[in-house]
């Protein structure tokens, strides 16, 4: 079975500041789909960013960019210029080709003002 | 609606009784997931809807959880005689597409007294 490993059960960041969070998975697939998700403390999962493996160039959306190692099967997850918004459980998942996603276990993100 | 919803947002039960959540995905989704997330813990996969079918059913940790989707959309995960390590936040997102993004909705907070 496919798992998806995030090492880092909580990180800090000064406000203003970037930080990286790190994820890894595990698969014989080639073809698959990875994303990031972020869970503030109301509960509501919501997407930050979304990276097909095929494609060799990383996705990038405004602050939020990835860097996907396909051959390392790693795909982290950038934050540039940190928010207090930013604060919030951030979950790696991946999804395989027979319709299943896999979470990993999240990073506490904690933004200090 | 413009998003998932789902219903109630708490429940709290006593040991033995059954439960039933229900998810109102959005209009034209044809995929729907249930996921549990234990307090401070990742997501992990119950079952996965393609229309009103379930291909896969291997999440459900036991014969007392089962889930019915009708007409392509409102779905039902019941759970029966409830027990204490069911409290859990019980998580239903829904694709317009398989590997599109996950649109989740609130939860239901499941507390077994």
């Amino acid at each position: 079975a496919q798992t998806v490993t995030q090492s880092q059960p909580e990180m800090s960041v000064q406000e203003a500041e970037t930080v990286t969070l790190s994820c890894t998975y595990d698969t014989s697939e080639s073809d698959y789909y990875l994303f990031w998700y972020k869970q503030p403390p109301s509960r509501q999962m919501i997407l930050v960013i979304r990276q097909e493996a095929y494609k060799q160039q990383n996705a990038t959306e405004n602050r939020f960019s990835v860097n996907f190692q396909k051959a390392a099967k790693s795909f982290s997850l950038k934050i540039s210029d940190s928010q207090l918004g930013d604060a919030a459980m951030y979950f790696c998942a991946y999804f395989d080709n027979f319709n299943k996603f896999y979470f990993g276990s999240g990073t506490k993100l904690n933004v200090k003002p | 609606g413009a998003g998932v919803s789902q219903s109630p947002s708490n429940k709290v039960t006593e040991k033995g009784k059954d439960v039933e959540l229900r998810c109102d995905p959005i209009s034209g989704h044809t995929a729907l997931y249930w996921y549990r997330q234990s307090l401070g813990q990742g997501l992990e996969f119950l079952i996965y809807f393609q229309g009103n079918s379930a291909p896969d059913k291997s999440g459900l940790p036991s014969d007392r959880f089962s889930a019915e989707r009708t007409g392509g959309s409102v779905s039902t995960l019941t759970i029966q005689r409830t027990q204490q390590e069911d409290s859990a936040v019980y998580l239903c997102a829904s694709s317009l597409v398989v590997a599109f993004a996950l649109h989740f909705g609130n939860g239901t907070r499941l507390t077994v007294t």
